[in-house]
């Protein structure tokens, strides 16, 4: 059963980067077809994608092309997240997710990550 | 960028059938994925492709486009149904594009 799990600092202040990982479990990250994805969702509001990673092509939300990076740790078998200078509207529920075809079959449970000095 | 419009609120009596919106431009043309979000948990894909379920999900969960609108059906409404559901699109770029989202409520 594949699991996974995002961590990182939950408290960021005004133009810091921030930095997250989602660890996976119970399946490879270099499997194929599967892309890897970050998405967020304020709070109470809706969900953004942020970016994903594909075989080590990335595709990112052109709203945040410029202040995102997005990677991957085959060694420890885990998707990275870093967004740059970050302010209080990237306050949010963050989550990975895994899909391929388009469909996002599996998500971690999410982080909120808060913005504030 | 493609623009996926929902209705923000629906509310069905439990034992009816509830329809979802999701406007877009051609969506017809595209393949169209639902996701229900319950409070505090992340989205659970509840149809894709359209019309089709994963594994575990209730028949009573349906779904159609054509056009420029696609619908997730609801039938034999329960109290348990009652979430956030947002469509969503893969567009050409690669990109992955949700609907507003719909808060959908059980009398």
């Amino acid at each position: 059963q594949l699991q996974m799990q995002e961590s990182g600092p939950g408290l960021v202040k005004p133009s810091e980067t921030l930095s997250l990982t989602c660890a996976v479990s119970g399946g490879s990250i270099t499997t194929s077809y599967y892309y890897w994805g970050w998405l967020r969702q304020p709070p109470g509001k809706g969900l953004e994608w942020i970016g994903s990673i594909y075989e080590a092509t990335t595709y990112y939300n052109p709203s945040l092309h410029s202040r995102v990076a997005i990677s991957i740790d085959t060694s420890k078998n885990h998707v990275s997240l870093k967004l740059t200078s970050m302010t209080a509207a990237d306050t949010a529920v963050y989550y990975c997710a895994r899909y391929n075809g388009g469909k996002l079959w599996a998500w971690g449970q999410g982080t909120l990550v808060t913005v504030s000095s | 960028s493609y623009v996926l419009t929902q209705p923000p609120s629906v509310s069905v009596a439990p034992g009816q059938t509830a329809k979802i919106t999701c406007g877009g431009n051609n969506i017809g043309r595209k393949s169209v994925h639902w996701y229900q979000q319950k409070p505090g948990q992340a989205p659970v894909l509840v149809v894709y492709d359209d019309s089709d379920r994963p594994s575990g999900i209730p028949e009573r969960f349906s779904g159609s486009n054509s056009g420029n609108t696609a619908t997730l059906m609801i039938s034999r409404v329960e109290a348990g149904d009652e979430a956030d559901y947002y469509c969503q699109v893969w567009d050409n770029s690669r990109d992955l594009v949700f609907g507003t989202g719909t808060h959908f409520t059980v009398l």
